[in-house]
């Protein structure tokens, strides 16, 4: 289940498991969003992508799915590993405008053995 | 694969000091940003830069910091007098702008302000 930390909600899963992060986001006019993976001491990593015209899209043991009325994000990993443990952020942009992403507040996964 | 390089990788100041964060964007990406990440905390806009001028700046970017893309490959920030509050992790990042429109990260500098 998920927990607030101190910083960052956690979610913890047994490996193996279905892992299901969310995220709101504040724009309405956002068009276009990433999941990025953050590793302890290392930059965002690019998953998956989806634009507003879209409402799922999959990548390899990822899905995203996107709620345009509530202003919903998802990420979904399948059959999570060990190395999935990480922090996982949104980010939404608005191509109409200047190409800026603002990213969510991030849930940090940690996948149990 | 294409990466974005930044230096240093950690860099312990002063308060009051100027720093310089340097950056190496992918090198047919055409806009270019600085995010700041404060210790377990959300990933910060601070300023986008595009066709040698600054796109969009945030609350955060003000006097204190400047931009600059000295030659055609690296891209810099620079951050003048140093405040305890500045103490963060600094991403660079790129984008192509004709492709997937994805911003790619560097590993970040972290920065210590004394």
């Amino acid at each position: 289940g998920e927990s607030v930390g101190l910083h960052l909600p956690t979610l913890s899963v047994q490996e193996g498991d279905n892992s299901i992060i969310n995220c709101a986001y504040s724009n309405s006019a956002s068009d276009y969003f990433i999941w990025y993976k953050q590793e302890s001491g290392k930059g965002p990593q690019f998953i998956i992508d989806i634009r507003s015209n879209m409402d799922k899209r999959q990548g390899q043991r990822v899905t995203v799915l996107l709620n345009k009325t509530v202003k919903h994000l998802s990420l979904q990993i399948a059959a999570t590993q060990p190395g999935d443990s990480a922090v996982y952020f949104c980010a939404e942009s608005n191509f109409s405008g200047t190409y800026k992403y603002i990213f969510g507040t991030g849930t940090r996964l940690k996948v149990l053995a | 694969e294409p990466e974005v390089t930044q230096t240093p990788s950690h860099q312990v100041t002063q308060m009051g000091q100027e720093v310089i964060l340097r950056c190496v964007p992918i090198s047919n990406h055409l806009y270019f940003y600085w995010y700041r990440q404060i210790l377990g905390q959300k990933v910060e806009f601070l300023v986008s830069f595009y066709n040698n001028e600054i796109s969009e700046k945030s609350e955060i970017f003000d006097d204190q910091f400047s931009v600059e893309r000295p030659d055609g490959s690296n891209f810099t920030l620079k951050i003048r007098s140093t405040k305890l509050e500045d103490s963060a992790m600094y991403f660079c990042a790129s984008m192509e702008l004709t492709g997937a429109n994805v911003l790619t990260f560097g590993a970040g500098s972290r920065l210590t302000v004394l």
